[in-house]
């Protein structure tokens, strides 16, 4: 079957705009993750759903980090006011369950570059 | 915050020699995870190491997992070009979070 897939694969906006980055995961995976993953760097994690709740997002940077899962699975991650430091690859994930140690299975990532 | 250190950060090596890269963190994991990352690509899973002191070997790499769950090390014997990547160790933190470190880039010439 397909693996995670994220649209677009890559993005460059100007600093103080707003935009979108979207996940599809493996179809029946209700754990969903997302990370970011600055330049030469390892992914940092951001927000986890299980479902359509967030069930942990403190990894979001500041208020203009927001995401959502409205149906369970397609995840949006939204950035209001973009700033140039908001450059980086944002990677999604999901898994089957969400215990410690399951596998992750990653997407390609979005690179957001923020003029 | 648990915090995972990767050394070296950078590797290159002719194909056919051995390298080790090692992962440290002065916490302990329940779990401690290998990935290998390539350019425009998401991180995938090597290995899940759980037990302390546990050896587990896929192909020419060997995982190892310290006794005391903080650190681990990747092994490749005979390194070849298609082991060129990022190799990114992980801890498990509840609820199914990774606490990944930087990496080490491993470069093999051939």
């Amino acid at each position: 079957g397909a693996g995670v897939s994220q649209t677009p694969s890559n993005k460059v906006t100007e600093k103080g705009k707003y935009v979108e980055l979207r996940c599809d995961p493996i179809s029946g995976h209700t754990a969903l993750y997302w990370y970011r993953q600055s330049l030469g760097q390892g992914p940092e994690f951001l927000i986890y759903f299980q479902g359509t709740g967030a069930a942990d997002d403190s990894g979001l940077p500041n208020d203009r980090f927001f995401a959502v899962r409205p149906e369970g699975s397609v995840s949006t991650l939204k950035i209001q006011r973009t700033e140039r430091g908001d450059s980086a690859v944002y990677l999604c994930a999901s898994t089957g369950g969400a215990g410690a140690g399951d596998e992750q299975f990653f997407g390609p990532g979005t690179r957001l570059t923020v003029l | 915050t648990q915090l995972l250190e990767q050394s070296p950060q950078f590797l290159s090596i002719q194909e056919g020699e051995n390298l080790t890269v090692y992962c440290n963190s002065s916490s302990v994991f329940s779990s401690l995870q290998w990935y290998r990352q390539e350019p425009g690509e998401g991180p995938v899973l090597l290995v899940t190491v759980v037990t302390g002191g546990e050896v587990k070997k896929l192909k020419r790499l060997t995982f190892q997992f310290g006794d005391a769950r903080k650190d681990s090390s990747l092994h490749i014997t005979a390194a070849q070009p298609g082991d060129t990547g990022l190799y990114l160790c992980a801890g498990a933190l509840p609820r199914g979070k990774l606490q990944f470190g930087a990496g080490t880039q491993v470069v093999v010439t051939p």
